[in-house]
């Protein structure tokens, strides 16, 4: 079975500093993990994805993240906030095989200017 | 990537009533799509898997009878809710399955607020 945790509903930030939103997976074949944006009343974006090739993951929009497999965890970070990054954030895990994504229950990010 | 349509964004109906969405693959033929409900300040939960040609796979605790799925051509899928009640209200995504240089990969549609009287 799999299962994302995002620790922290809700996180906020001043503009110009880091964002780490942390997601922890548990997963007992090596998973797929994605990072998602979802802004009101849209559908999902994706950020980056992690399929076992590099372990840091470079995404859109300045977002990275590494896996790390020792700690089970799959973090977000933006080096710098912006206005525009305030959004809903999904941390997700699937198999190797094509089957639904197993979504964690999502982090709020707010960014102040 | 891909491109996904719904339609409609917004639709409000009555209790008792039928309501159908639509899910597109603009850019590509989707063997597999998924739907997925999000209730507000929730995550998404997958409701079913819709394979194009086969009966769709339906997650525990939903109820086929009322969340009917169709895949019926490779670049639509369609959800119908059923006899609708208020606590159907909720937003419905959906996504298409894409394989790229030998990884899976979900492109999700825009959802659908549903909101039923």
């Amino acid at each position: 079975a799999q299962s994302v945790t995002q620790l922290g509903s809700h996180v906020s930030v001043s503009e110009g500093a880091l964002v780490l939103l942390r997601c922890n997976y548990s997963s007992s074949v090596p998973p797929y993990l994605f990072w998602y944006v979802q802004y009101p009343n849209q559908g999902l974006q994706l950020l980056l994805k992690y399929t076992s090739a590099a372990t840091l993951v470079k995404g859109i929009n300045g977002f990275e993240a590494e896996f790390k497999k020792s700690e089970t965890s799959f973090h977000l970070t933006k080096p710098s906030a912006h206005m525009s990054d305030a959004a809903e954030y999904f941390c997700a895990v699937s198999d190797r095989t094509g089957t639904a994504l197993i979504f964690g229950k999502g982090t709020t990010l707010s960014v102040s200017s | 990537g891909a491109v996904v349509s719904q339609h409609p964004s917004w639709v409000i109906c009555k209790s008792g009533t039928s309501v159908k969405i639509e899910c597109r693959s603009l850019d590509f033929q989707a063997t597999t799509m998924f739907w997925y409900r999000q209730f507000p300040k929730q995550s998404l939960m997958l409701m079913a898997t819709s394979n194009e040609g086969s009966k769709a796979t339906y997650e525990q605790g939903v109820e086929k009878d009322k969340f009917l799925i169709n895949h019926a051509s490779l670049t639509l899928s369609t959800l119908t809710v059923t006899s609708a009640h208020p606590e159907d209200s909720s937003f419905y995504i959906c996504s298409v399955l894409r394989t790229t240089s030998g990884s899976y990969e979900q492109y999700f549609g825009p959802g659908t607020r549903l909101t039923v009287t």
